[in-house]
């Protein structure tokens, strides 16, 4: 089945601090990979998307690139603020019928200023 | 983007009580998801909906049932609320065409 792992936190960091959160996967196929975010009291929000190998999904200063050869999508960002303070999810969608997400358990990050 | 609410956003109750947790949106979406998080923020699909009388159990078993008699609705009912079923429940649209999930705000559910 599909499996999203991502790298536990707390992650920790002063503010203009480089980001990177990893996040590889498990997935038959051709899976569209997503960062969602969720801020605190919030709902999750779409951050970025990549639908095939080697496209590299932004917005808001971060960045992550659909890696098929090591099956991974990590998340970037080179100068991190205290706004960005939330839980970042990595998920899949399987190309299927029921569009549904795989996700992985979530990264607490926390910026300071 | 989608409009999605979900009420009530906080909810305290004792056990044993029937809760319906609502959602509803209004961008005529036709694929709609119920997702529990547990307190350690993982999530777990529990049911979804293709459209219209359409409803289907996820990865996470759950004592909760669902419905969608209308579009723009999919609530979720618990009939005998327990302390286990405290958790934060997240739903989620998407167009049957898009790849985007959109997601409510959430209902914070604590049962006493």
């Amino acid at each position: 089945g599909n499996s999203v792992t991502q790298m536990e936190g707390p992650v920790t960091l002063s503010e203009e601090a480089f980001l990177t959160i990893n996040c590889t996967y498990t997935a038959t196929g051709y899976p569209s990979l997503f960062w969602y975010v969720q801020y605190p009291g919030e709902g999750l929000q779409l951050l970025l998307k990549a639908t095939k190998a080697d496209d590299k999904g932004s917005n808001k200063g971060f960045e992550a690139t659909y890696r098929k050869e090591t099956t991974s999508f990590h998340l970037e960002k080179g100068s991190v603020q205290v706004s960005d303070s939330a839980v970042y999810f990595c998920a899949l969608r399987q190309n299927n019928a029921g569009n549904m997400l795989t996700f992985g358990g979530g990264t607490r990050l926390m910026v300071k200023p | 983007e989608a409009d999605i609410y979900q009420t009530p956003r906080y909810l305290v109750i004792g056990t044993g009580k029937k809760i319906t947790l609502e959602c509803s949106q209004t961008m005529g979406h036709d694929k709609m998801y119920w997702y529990q998080q547990d307190p350690g923020m993982e999530l777990h699909l529990i049911h979804y909906s293709y459209g219209v009388n359409s409803t289907e159990k996820g990865d996470l078993s759950s004592e909760s049932t669902v419905s969608r008699i209308r579009t723009e609705h999919f609530p979720l009912t618990l009939e005998s609320a327990r302390p286990s079923h405290t958790s934060q429940y997240l739903c989620a649209t998407l167009r049957g065409d898009q790849e985007t999930q959109y997601f409510g705000p959430g209902t914070r559910l604590l049962v006493l």
